[in-house]
């Protein structure tokens, strides 16, 4: 399997435009994940999902910010409109299932909003 | 709420000794432990998993341990290379809410092996 895949890897963009990020996670994995890494708070969880509907979403830091997962095998998380301190890494993880398993995560989109 | 701490944030060695990580979580209501490891600029590649009913894993020549009652794992590096060079970061799922799906991580403890 390749693995988790995001795409882009890195994304500069102006202040107030929309910016979206893609993930395909590995699959039959059941679960999925993003993730914001910031220097100051470190990797933090944004949303979760489990069979493709959201569970938790109490990490998504304002109404900017909203995530979809139309099928198993992707998912977006789209910022609109975009401000300068949303510049973080943006991961993507997945995970066969909740529970005791183990996580599995992308190589990331660099967010860069100027 | 879950905590994860890790100490040191950096340590520098020189190659070939031996190394410990540390990382204590507040909640010992968890599902696991994962050890990540993470280059500049790239994600996060797992290195090794501890199910809360276990003590210890080793793969190669990482071993990590977990004592769930006390909070505290530890990651040990032996014979370490100037590939080992990474940012090590420790995540913990689960807490006494009730959560199997969250993954709490410590801030990583930067490693530098120098040949």
């Amino acid at each position: 399997d390749a693995g988790v895949i995001q795409s882009p890897r890195h994304e500069v963009t102006e202040m107030g435009q929309e910016v979206t990020l893609r993930c395909k996670p590995i699959s039959g994995h059941n679960s999925l994940f993003w993730y914001r890494q910031t220097m100051m708070r470190g990797l933090e969880l944004l949303i979760y999902f489990n069979n493709n509907v959201p569970i938790d979403d109490s990490g998504m830091p304002e109404d900017r910010f909203s995530a979809k997962m139309p099928n198993a095998s992707f998912s977006t998380l789209k910022i609109q409109p975009s401000e300068p301190r949303d510049s973080a890494v943006y991961f993507c993880a997945s995970s066969l299932k909740p529970g005791n398993t183990e996580a599995f995560f992308g190589q990331g989109t660099r967010l860069t909003v100027v | 709420k879950q905590e994860v701490t890790q100490i040191p944030a950096a340590l520098s060695v020189p190659e070939g000794e031996n190394l410990v990580l540390n990382c204590s979580f507040t909640d010992s209501a968890i599902y696991n432990l994962q050890w990540f490891r993470q280059d500049p600029g790239k994600g996060l590649t797992s290195l090794l998993l501890i199910q809360s009913s276990q003590r210890e894993q080793t793969s190669g020549r990482l071993n990590a341990s977990l004592d769930k009652s006390s909070g505290r794992s530890t990651l040990y590096i032996a014979a370490s290379q100037p590939g080992d060079s990474a940012t090590y970061l420790c995540a913990v799922k689960g807490d006494s809410g009730g959560s199997n799906y969250k993954l709490t991580f410590g801030k990583g403890t930067l490693l530098t092996v120098n040949p």
